[in-house]
């Protein structure tokens, strides 16, 4: 049983670029996140999936872009990268409401120069 | 809006000594606590959390967190430190206007707990 499984593990971007961040999950969880840890700042939530083909915007969505086509798949897509989108991503699952708690990928850093 | 406060950037103990890592919330109706670990360079992993009942939680690793509703705190404390424990620890909060528990979980800051030998 994998879990949460992120891809990749590091990444280097140059202003302007795009690319898209995966998360996969076997729990066949309904509820997926994606967050962004900034020292001292703790976890902000970018976006969320309540199910396949239903998303929302978290605190801090601008710059980014979701889809959730399948249960299990969950990417993060960066349009045009800014040194500010430098962080540690996360992707999370949970099997519900929040009494279940999350269960969290490995993270990707992503570094924008 | 609901909110978790993790009042200590850094937490310093002697390995054997008792640790206390401080949490308070802020709710408006009943709250849905938790706990989570993030050893270097790898995810939060969840420690234990609080629903109802027993305000005493009991955890992973001999980690414990008490609910104090009257102080609107979720201390985790933990009886003897280990050099191990050292890693960053998250509080966070579930809660809905209704009283049940949304699907987001809001974290705190992080506190680093520093175990020295």
């Amino acid at each position: 049983n994998a879990g949460v499984t992120q891809t990749p593990k590091f990444r280097i971007l140059k202003i302007g670029q795009s690319m898209t961040l995966q998360c996969a999950q076997d729990m066949n969880h309904n509820y997926m996140y994606w967050y962004r840890q900034d020292p001292g700042m703790g976890l902000k939530l970018i976006y969320y999936s309540v199910g396949a083909g239903i998303t929302d915007k978290g605190e801090v969505p601008n710059g980014y872009n979701v889809s959730r086509s399948t249960t299990e798949d969950f990417p993060l897509r960066l349009e045009l990268a800014a040194p500010s989108q430098t962080s540690v991503y996360f992707c999370a699952s949970s099997r519900g409401t929040g009494i279940y708690g999350y269960t969290f990928g490995s993270g990707t850093r992503l570094t924008v120069v | 809006a609901q909110s978790v406060a993790q009042p200590e950037d850094q937490v310093n103990v002697a390995e054997g000594n008792p640790l206390t890592v401080k949490c308070t919330y802020s709710v408006s109706g009943n709250p849905y606590l938790f706990w989570y670990v993030q050893y270097p360079n790898r995810g939060l992993q969840f420690l234990l959390k609080y629903i109802t009942g027993d305000n005493l939680v009991k955890g992973s690793y001999g980690f414990e967190a008490e609910f104090n509703k009257s102080q609107t705190s979720f201390h985790l404390k933990k009886p003897s430190a280990l050099v191990s424990d050292s890693a960053l620890y998250f509080c966070a909060v579930s809660q809905s206007p209704y009283g049940g528990a949304t699907n987001k979980l809001i974290f705190g800051t992080g506190t680093l707990l520093a175990v020295q030998p």
